[in-house]
């Protein structure tokens, strides 16, 4: 079975600075795909970027970019040039194959300060 | 243009109600999913329906069925409702074989009081 670690339940980032949220996961797949989701208080999950695992180049998104270390089974956001808009819960998931699940981790609370 | 939808967006019943949410999927998907978001903002899978046939069943209490009536449709229907069943539901879709990314309806928010 698939876990995922968010050990951190909350943080605070100054407008403008950059912040990194961290997420472990743990898996016997080779084959697999990684999620950051964003859940702003409207409660709408929002895809922020995706990572394939088998791709070594890490993804990027405008200000999104992840750092992922496959042999350390380590896969953080981070958020550069943080904005108001940015202040939501953020949630770290894993997808083993095409038509299976997503396993959550528990998410983390970000608020962006003025 | 919703892309995934739910209805209603919010439901507040008595305990021992039975109850229904709808989803619908206009993107052409044959894969849709029920998650259940808890009172701690815990998302878990409960079903999941590819080309309306059922491949995913957490253990979740027989007092949830879901139905796919079609591909593009994926009901939740909620027997003999407990205080623990509150929770925001949300639906999801997604096409095997291409993007991997799920897409989420709105969520719907029930209350059992």
């Amino acid at each position: 079975a698939q876990t995922v670690t968010q050990s951190q339940p909350e943080m605070s980032v100054q407008e403008a600075e950059t912040v990194t949220l961290s997420c472990t996961y743990d898996t016997s797949e080779s084959n697999y795909y990684l999620f950051w989701y964003k859940q702003p208080p409207s409660r709408q999950m929002i895809l922020v970027i995706r990572q394939e695992a088998y791709k070594q180049q890490n993804a990027t998104e405008n200000r999104f970019s992840v750092n992922f270390q496959k042999a350390a089974k380590s896969f953080s956001l981070k958020i550069s040039d943080s904005q108001l808009g940015d202040t939501a819960m953020y949630f770290c998931a894993f997808r083993a194959g095409a038509n299976s699940k997503l396993t959550f981790g528990k998410g983390i609370t970000l608020s962006v300060r003025p | 243009d919703t892309a995934v939808s739910q209805t209603p967006k919010y439901l507040v019943t008595q305990m021992g109600n039975d109850k229904s949410i709808k989803c619908e999927q206009n993107l052409g998907h044959d894969t849709m999913y029920w998650y259940k978001q808890d009172s701690k903002k815990f998302l878990k899978i409960m079903f999941s329906y590819n080309n309306k046939e059922l491949i995913i069943n957490e253990t979740v209490p027989n007092r949830f069925s879901p139905k796919s009536p079609d591909k593009a449709h994926l009901n939740l229907h909620i027997n003999s409702l407990e205080l623990g069943d509150s929770a925001v539901y949300f639906c999801a879709s997604s096409q095997v074989n291409r993007d991997y990314e799920q897409y989420f309806g709105p969520g719907t928010r029930l209350t059992v009081t």
